[in-house]
């Protein structure tokens, strides 16, 4: 059981958008600015997509994009790509006992 | 670029110990800026962080309570690598290990390629 919630799965067509949101609590996502994405192809090592809630690594394309209210993230993927279609997880900070967790991942089916 | 390869057995026997080691290049091991963890991932448990290593002047370790009496996070400076070991296991412990580097507030930016741990008599 994972500390934060994701939807299963979520699908888009290309060139579509789709969002996936990330649920915690006042003790991690609500708590901090500490908020990452990865992204996951079966097989592959995760990547690291988008750091702080808000900000992207260099190299990752602005179509990706985070945002955070009270609670709940949200990652925003704009023009979807078939390339796109992976697993993706968000991460929160936890405080200095917990230190981190993360969410139980969303599969994303570009369709 | 960083690189992270992981090594280690792929069937460990329940009670014994999971040993995992990851050569790490384009960085080193006990730079001052950044910090070094293993997470793992299992179906039935999701990606779970599992401790950190770094260098501030000193060593600093950090375990998940989930482990804590278990584990232990090693880093080789002359060889610049990482290490793990996980005691007691059991087929709970059966999962994808990751050996990963973070920068900031646990910023994962570097990830090994993963080694699948299946323990089982």
């Amino acid at each position: 059981q994972s500390a934060l919630t994701q939807p299963r799965s979520v699908s888009g067509s290309p060139g579509q958008s789709v969002a996936i949101s990330c649920t915690g609590t006042s003790s991690d996502v609500g708590g901090y600015n500490y908020l990452s994405w990865y992204q996951h192809h079966p097989g592959k090592a995760p990547k690291l997509i988008i750091y702080d809630v808000t900000k992207r690594p260099s190299g990752v394309p602005d179509r990706f994009s985070g945002s955070k209210s009270g609670n709940t993230a949200s990652l925003t993927i704009s023009g979807l790509q078939a390339d796109d279609e992976a697993d993706y997880y968000c991460c929160s900070y936890a405080g200095i006992y917990t230190h981190v967790v993360f969410g139980g991942g969303t599969k994303l089916t570009v369709l | 670029q960083v690189q992270l390869q992981q090594s280690g057995p792929g069937l460990v026997t329940p009670s014994q110990t999971l040993s995992l080691t990851c050569a790490i290049s384009g960085d080193s091991v006990s730079s001052n800026n950044i910090a070094w963890s293993w997470i793992r991932q299992s179906p039935s448990r999701g990606l779970e962080w599992l401790g950190r290593t770094y260098y501030r002047s000193k060593w600093y370790n950090d375990y998940a309570e989930s482990v804590k009496s278990r584990i232990t996070i090693n880093a080789d400076t002359s060889r610049n690598q990482l290490s793990l070991q996980l005691n007691s296991v059991t087929p709970e412990d059966t999962a994808v290990y990751y050996c990963v580097r973070y920068s900031g507030w646990y910023n994962f930016d570097y990830w090994g390629q993963g080694a699948l741990v299946t323990v089982s008599s």
